[in-house]
Parts: structure tokens; C-alpha cells; sequence
């Protein structure tokens, strides 16, 4: 089955520098690839997500990239913000048609944002 | 608002009981649920996939007589975890999909004493 590894388990920036989190997958069908942040207590909320027919995809401050080659797939935040601080997790999954599939979840990443 | 509601956000049991998670898609039918578990600094592990009138598929090493999952109608799927143990407690979320959406439920703490 899928395996998604995922760093670093902790981030720690400066409000306003940039943040990178990077995973990698096993699976070369994999097709789907969510990142999703979770607030404490809170279920996931989707943040962005790519396709594996592009290589990246930005959403104001948030960016995805995937190297399907190398299998691995980054997600970058810029102009952090102290309310960006939460968990966020990197997912991957083989999508069919419609459908997103069966996600397989990184370790997840704590990011603080310092003021 | 949320499209994904699910209740009770929190419950504390006493060991034995049985314990039931209700997640409704709101404004959507979720053809396909999915129902996770999330122990604390840990990542989500999914544990069964349902969809609409069919048997729940469990993942390996989930007990599918302890955790019974029903997913009756388009925008209801509940979780009952029979007979609970304090090694139950955890973070229960759900996922509901209907083709291209996608949306989790806020989570239900279980505490289990």
C-alpha cells in the first residue's frame, strides 16, 4: 500500500518568512495530493491540492509542487502569519474519475508562526 | 458554515458502554464515508470506508464488531464503538465525498474512563 512520509515534524518561523513542508510517497499511481491543516481539536480543513497532470499550483500565499519522478511533493507558505500556526498534514491517494479515493495521511507538521 | 456536521464533539464514557458518532453532510449526499482516528501528535489513520446501503470495508486490524459503522441514507453515517475500552479514546473524524467534494467533520473527542 501507500506510504507518505512527511518533514519536518516541527517548523518554527518568524511571522513574514516563508515555510516549506516536503513529503514523499511510495506508490507511483498515486494521483491526488491534499494538504490539509488542522486546528487543535479540529478536523482537517483543505488547503490546497494538486493533480499529478501539473506540477504546481498556487492559492494567494500557498503554493503546491510535486515531482512525480522523484515521487515527493512540497507545500509552501509565504508571508507567514501568526494564524497560520496549526498542524498540517500532506496527503496521497490513487483518484478515480470523481472521486478522491482512499487518502493516506504524512505524520503530520506543527507549524508556529512567532509574531 | 459547516458542510459536515458531526456530533457529539466530545464524550466521556464509562468502560463498557457503547458510544455513538453521528456525521451529516449538509449540503451535499456523501456517497462515500470515511471514518478516521487520530491519537494525540499522531497523524489520522483511516480505519473503514462505507458507502450509501453497503457494508462498511475495515481496514487491517480495525475490529469491525467493535466499531460498527452505518451509513443508511446520503447524508447520514454513524460510528458506534461497542463496548468501549479506555484504550478507545481517541479523536474520531469523518470525511464525507461525493465525487469532486470533499469535507471533514470537526472530530469527536472520546474519553473513555
Amino acid at each position: 500500500g501507500e506510504n507518505v512520509e512527511q518533514h519536518p515534524s516541527t517548523l518554527s518561523v518568524q511571522e513574514g518568512d516563508s515555510a516549506v513542508i516536503k513529503c514523499t510517497y511510495s506508490d507511483s499511481a498515486s494521483n491526488y495530493f491534499p494538504w490539509y491543516k488542522q486546528e487543535l481539536g479540529k478536523g482537517p480543513q483543505l488547503i490546497i491540492d494538486i493533480r499529478s497532470n501539473v506540477g504546481e499550483k498556487k492559492d494567494q500565499r500557498i503554493a503546491v509542487t510535486l515531482n512525480k519522478t522523484a515521487k515527493h511533493f512540497s507545500l509552501h507558505i509565504t508571508e507567514t502569519q501568526p494564524e497560520d500556526s496549526a498542524v498540517y498534514f500532506c496527503a496521497a491517494s490513487l483518484a478515480g474519475g470523481t472521486s478522491y479515493g482512499k487518502l493516506t495521511f504524512g505524520q503530520g507538521t506543527i507549524l508556529t508562526v512567532h509574531p | 458554515g459547516a458542510v459536515v456536521s458531526q456530533h457529539p464533539s466530545r464524550v466521556i464514557c464509562k468502560s463498557g458502554t457503547s458510544v455513538k458518532i453521528e456525521c451529516r453532510s449538509l449540503d451535499f449526499q456523501a456517497t462515500t464515508m470515511f471514518w478516521y482516528r487520530q491519537f494525540p501528535k499522531q497523524s489520522l489513520m483511516l480505519m473503514a470506508t462505507s458507502n450509501e446501503g453497503s457494508k462498511a470495508t475495515y481496514e487491517q486490524g480495525v475490529e469491525k464488531d467493535k466499531f460498527l459503522i452505518n451509513h443508511a441514507s446520503l447524508t447520514l453515517s454513524t460510528l458506534t464503538v461497542t463496548s468501549a475500552h479506555p484504550e478507545d479514546s481517541s479523536f474520531y473524524i469523518c470525511r464525507a465525498t461525493e465525487g469532486n467534494i470533499q469535507y471533514f467533520g470537526a472530530g469527536t473527542r472520546l474519553s473513555v474512563l
